[in-house]
């Protein structure tokens, strides 16, 4: 237990449903993140978001909508997806400011049919 | 643009023995930090080691251990009297030590399967 969690665990989604990704962090972390791991690729950045703000949007389709209502909350708002977003998901949190680690959630494996 | 790069998909080693797991990383910063992290088959992402790219002692934590070599650009990581409980996928990572919103991101290599043998 990280003290990141993600919810839910698994998800299998048609290519024309709606649905979202959820993300917890109670370790009091300023900065968040979205990961996407696809079999045999690197871990790939998504998004970032410091205090609330998204920094970083690392060349995402806008069928991926982040959202950042709070420093302890990062949803990812899936639509229309294809059958190769199908990965496991990674949400992650740490200090901005402060050069810790970044603690991951147990991820969410997303299979798009 | 920084990358990191793991040239083993692959990793075998003896219950109780050493094994030695490579990294190198390209980057033109002089100030940063790496990471090797571990995911078992639960998917959590676990860290096992972190080292400062200032300091030139070599991190330690137990059994674990790095061989860093700043001016190679090389960061490997070395399991001591590797335990089944060890098998997984072991990852190297790299962050900026810039403060402010990029010095967050990790960048990942392409991550190496390590199998113990009882």
């Amino acid at each position: 237990e990280t003290g990141v969690t993600q919810t839910p665990r698994h998800l299998v989604m048609g290519m024309t449903n709606k649905k979202s990704l959820k993300c917890e962090q109670h370790l009091g972390h300023n900065a968040m993140y979205w990961y996407k791991q696809s079999a045999k690729k690197p871990l790939e950045l998504m998004f970032v978001y410091n205090f609330k703000e998204q920094t970083e949007n690392n060349s995402v389709p806008s069928r991926f909508s982040p959202e950042c209502p709070n420093s302890s909350h990062l949803f990812l708002h899936l639509h229309t997806l294809q059958p190769e977003d199908s990965a496991l998901y990674l949400c992650a949190s740490s200090q901005a400011a402060v050069h810790t680690e970044a603690f991951f959630g147990q991820g969410t494996r997303l299979t798009v049919v | 643009a920084q990358t990191v790069t793991q040239s083993q998909p692959e990793m075998s080693v003896q219950e109780a023995e050493t094994v030695t797991l490579s990294c190198t990383y390209d980057t033109s910063e002089s100030d940063y930090y790496l990471f090797w992290y571990k995911q078992p088959p639960s998917r959590q992402m676990i860290l096992v080691i972190r080292q400062e790219a200032y300091k030139q002692q070599n991190a330690t934590e137990n059994r674990f251990s790095v061989n860093f070599q700043k001016a190679a650009k090389s960061f490997s990581l070395k399991i001591s009297d590797s335990q089944l409980g060890d098998a997984a996928m072991y990852f190297c990572a790299y962050r900026s030590a810039r403060a402010g919103h990029q010095g967050g991101k990790l960048i990942f290599g392409q991550g190496t399967e390590l199998s113990v043998k009882p």
